[in-house]
């Protein structure tokens, strides 16, 4: 069992750029999650998907950003353009298929994000 | 909506010595209640949870955590800190109301244990 793997760990971009990170949950899990953690605001819930298809997308902060999950194994969070207040650690967990809500979530490593 | 409060940013606590981080939660239904930890770099660790049943769950690394309705309260507790039990600790609430698959995470409290 490999984890939940994130990538890049880190990124350093411009103000404008677009900016895409990555995850790849846990085989297995079909529910994924990705949320933001910062100082001030903590960690956030921006969107989760079941079975490929998202299903709660209200913490997305705007229209710059969006998440897809085009097949069980992979998703991406892209954020186009790219602001400084963006900057932060972004998270993905996961969720075994079945598994009910109660169940614990599986998180990667993160990507920190730098905007300049 | 859920929420969760941890009402102090660093807990500072000697080795050996009881650890306690506070959690209060606000829910509609019935609260869904967790502890997580995260190290350095990495992301965060289940360590337990409350669903139902006995108030005093046990959890990873000695941990426990003690359920408290009246006081809408879900503490954790160590009897006897480890410095490898420096860390971020993250209280979170489900609301049982309305099938919700949200888990809302409260801000995370610094542990630091002083050798």
């Amino acid at each position: 069992d490999a984890g939940v793997i994130q990538s890049p760990r880190h990124e350093v971009t411009e103000m404008g750029q677009e900016v895409t990170l990555r995850c790849k949950p846990i085989s297995g899990h079909n529910s994924l999650f990705w949320y933001r953690q910062t100082m001030m605001r903590g960690l956030e819930l921006l969107i989760y998907f079941n079975n490929n298809v998202p299903i709660d997308d209200s913490g997305m902060p705007e229209d710059r950003f969006s998440a897809k999950m085009p097949n069980a194994s992979f998703s991406t969070l892209k954020i186009q353009p790219s602001e400084p207040r963006d900057s932060a650690v972004y998270f993905c967990a996961s969720r075994p298929t079945g598994s009910s809500y109660n169940s614990p979530l599986h998180f990667g490593n993160g990507t920190r994000l730098t905007v300049t | 909506a859920q929420s969760v409060a941890q009402p102090e940013d660093q807990v500072n606590v000697a080795e050996g010595n009881p650890l306690t981080v506070k959690c209060t939660y606000s829910v509609s239904g019935n609260p869904y209640l967790f502890w997580y930890v995260q190290y350095p770099n990495r992301g965060l660790q289940f360590l337990l949870k409350y669903i139902t049943g006995d108030n005093l769950v046990k959890g990873s690394y000695g941990f426990e955590a003690e359920f408290n309705k009246s006081q809408t309260s879900f503490h954790l507790k160590k009897p006897s800190a480890l410095v490898s039990d420096s860390a971020l600790y993250f209280c979170a609430v489900r609301d049982g109301l309305g099938g919700n698959n949200r888990l809302a995470f409260g801000k995370g409290n610094q542990v630091v244990v002083i050798p």
